[in-house]
């Protein structure tokens, strides 16, 4: 089966600041994405970014990008420039290529401190 | 373009009564979830719809849990006797098939006491 997994529960980050948040992903398969999704507090969930697992280039999405190491199974966000909108709860989700549901991680609370 | 809106967005419920959540996707999507997330965990999924379908059950569907999706509009997720274990936010999500993005709704958060 597969999991996700984040192992930060809490980060902190100073406003304009740099932040990045981890994520390991276990799966035997080949053909899969990947995602990360921000929940902010009594707020519906959006997406920030997705990686397909076949490009080998990892996305970009204005202040958002990606660090997709496959080998590894590790798919970590980095924030650039923080701003205090970006305080929310972010969830590593994993869909398989043949799956409809997402797997979804624990989350990680990232705090922005002005 | 609405989004994905749910109904009743908070519910507080005694034990053992039955409970009935209501999920409208987005108009042109054709597949349909939900999950269901505890506080401090993220989203578990429950079902999945393609049009009225219903293609998928997690485990944590219990027989209690049953959710439909008549002509493959709107959805709805009944939970029967229901239990303090099953106080959560309930979320649906919605998604055209051949792309990337589930789109969810603002949750329904159940109370039972």
């Amino acid at each position: 089966a597969q999991t996700v997994t984040q192992s930060q529960p809490e980060m902190s980050v100073q406003e304009a600041e740099t932040v990045t948040l981890s994520c390991t992903y276990d799966t035997s398969e080949s053909d899969y994405y990947l995602f990360w999704y921000k929940q902010p507090p009594s707020r519906q969930m959006i997406l920030v970014i997705r990686q397909e697992a076949y490009k080998q280039q990892n996305a970009t999405e204005n202040r958002f990008s990606v660090n997709f190491q496959k080998a590894a199974k590790s798919f970590s966000l980095k924030i650039s420039d923080s701003q205090l909108g970006d305080a929310a709860m972010y969830f590593c989700a994993y869909r398989g290529g043949s799956q409809g549901n997402l797997i979804f991680g624990k989350g990680t609370k990232l705090s922005v401190k002005p | 373009d609405t989004g994905v809106s749910q109904d009743p967005r908070h519910k507080i419920t005694k034990r053992g009564q039955n409970v009935t959540f209501r999920c409208d996707p987005i108009s042109e999507h054709n597949r349909l979830y939900w999950y269901r997330q505890t506080l401090g965990q993220g989203p578990e999924f429950l079902t999945y719809f393609q049009n009225e379908a219903q293609l998928e059950k997690s485990r944590l569907l219990s027989d209690r849990f049953s959710a439909e999706r008549p002509k493959g509009s709107f959805s709805t997720l009944e939970i029967q006797r229901t239990e303090q274990g099953d106080s959560a936010m309930y979320l649906c999500a919605s998604r055209l098939a051949g792309t990337y993005e589930q789109y969810f709704g603002p949750g329904t958060r159940l109370t039972v006491t």
